[in-house]
This record gives structure tokens, C-alpha cells and sequence, in this order.
């Protein structure tokens, strides 16, 4: 079966321009989530979503961040106006709904760079 | 607040030795979650194990152990007879019952010399 994928795996963006990034779940999987993980920091959660909804956003910088999971397609993490901060890597995860917590499986992560 | 301690920032060790990497946890939770999560050079991050907070059972998988101690709020792992294909980062995390957000640890890079 195949794990969680993204991409791009690399993507250059330039100061100002917008950063798509794409999340497929292993399939079965209707909770998916973004991490992010800044340079000398660790992971950071941003933010929990299950299909078409919006769970948990508390990681989520206030500006320029969204993100959304549609009835069909991947999950995208959307950043406008990208600024060099926000060059770091972008991970997401997927899980099945499992008793009291889930149990997230990771994808390989999108290495944001942005000039 | 959720938090996840790993004091150790790099560990180096001759292969085929031991290598222990030391987790602590805070949380006011009465049901928690506890993993470790591994980052190989390649970067993905890979799910190793789970332990919920009522289960303080250790266990030993392969060369992997772990050491649940919930009356000091440790979740040590041990990987036995060390080798090239374990350097990596390895991460610690926590999460507790009814909220997925996992708060991860600062990691700790373990490099095996051949």
C-alpha cells in the first residue's frame, strides 16, 4: 500500500510568490495534518483537518497560511506571499480514526525554499 | 501545556554499541500518548512505536527497547548493537486523549561510526 505521498519534494519559490504544497493520505485515511519543521526546531504542528473541515488550526500563523482537504483530491497547504521565514520543511501526516489519539504516519515532507 | 524534553542534541556512537536516547514529558493530562518517530539522512520520518500512558509495559522489538517510566515522566529508547543504518534523528512525542496534535521533542541526531 502506499504511504503518505507529497509533493513537489523541493520547490524554490521567490519572495512574494505563492507556495502550493500537496498531500495524499494512505488510503483509508480521512485525518490528515501538517507539520513543520524550521531550522534548529523541531516539528511544529500547524494544523488537523478531515475531510472538507477544519478541526484544529491552532498552529497556523494567523496570515498568509490556509490549508483545506476537499471531498476529492490531495490536502493543500497554501502560503501567499512567501517570505524567507518560511523556508523550512513541510511534513504531513495521515491517520485512521484509532481509540483516544491517532496513530499519524508521516509522508517524505516538502522542503520549501524561498530566495 | 504539552511538553517534550530531549536533552541530548548528538550522540555518537561506535557501531555494534548501545545507544540510549533519554525522553521527558510534561503534561496534565491523566491519558497521554507517548511515540518515537525516526528521520533518516533521507528525511521522511518513519513511525516506530506508540505507548499509551495506562500501558507502562516495556517492550523489545529487534534491536529496539523502550523504557515507559510514567513516575518520572520518561520514555527512553534503546537501540542494542548499534549500526550504520541507525543514524538518524529520532524524535520523541506526546499527545494526549481526544487531541491529535502530537509536540514533538528537539530530536536527537544519533550518528553510528562504522
Amino acid at each position: 500500500n502506499a504511504g503518505v505521498m507529497q509533493n513537489p519534494r523541493h520547490l524554490v519559490r521567490r519572495r512574494g510568490q505563492e507556495a502550493r504544497l500537496r498531500c495524499s493520505p494512505v488510503k483509508g485515511h480521512s485525518h490528515v495534518y501538517w507539520y513543520r519543521q524550521l531550522p534548529e526546531e523541531g516539528l511544529k504542528f500547524m494544523v488537523y483537518l478531515q475531510k472538507e473541515n477544519i478541526i484544529d488550526e491552532s498552529g497556523m500563523p494567523k496570515e498568509r497560511f490556509s490549508a483545506e482537504f476537499p471531498k476529492e483530491g490531495p490536502s493543500i497547504l497554501r502560503i501567499q506571499q512567501v517570505v524567507r521565514g518560511d523556508s523550512a520543511a513541510y511534513f504531513c501526516a495521515s491517520s485512521v480514526r484509532e481509540g483516544g489519539t491517532d496513530t499519524q504516519y508521516f509522508g517524505p515532507g516538502t522542503r520549501l525554499t524561498v530566495l | 501545556a504539552q511538553k517534550v524534553t530531549q536533552a541530548q542534541t548528538e550522540i555518537s556512537v561506535v557501531e555494534k554499541e548501545d545507544v540510549t536516547l533519554d525522553c521527558v514529558y510534561e503534561t496534565r493530562d491523566t491519558t497521554y500518548y507517548l511515540f518515537w518517530y525516526k528521520q533518516p539522512p533521507s528525511g521522511e520520518l518513519v513511525f516506530l512505536i506508540r505507548r499509551n500512558s495506562f500501558d507502562e509495559q516495556n517492550e523489545i522489538s529487534g534491536r529496539y527497547s523502550w523504557n515507559f517510566q510514567k513516575s518520572t515522566s520518561s520514555f527512553n529508547f534503546t537501540i542494542t548493537a548499534s549500526q550504520v543504518v541507525d543514524s538518524a534523528v529520532y524524535f520523541c512525542a506526546l499527545s494526549s486523549y481526544g487531541n491529535n496534535r502530537l509536540a514533538f521533542g528537539k530530536g536527537n541526531q544519533v550518528v553510528v561510526i562504522p
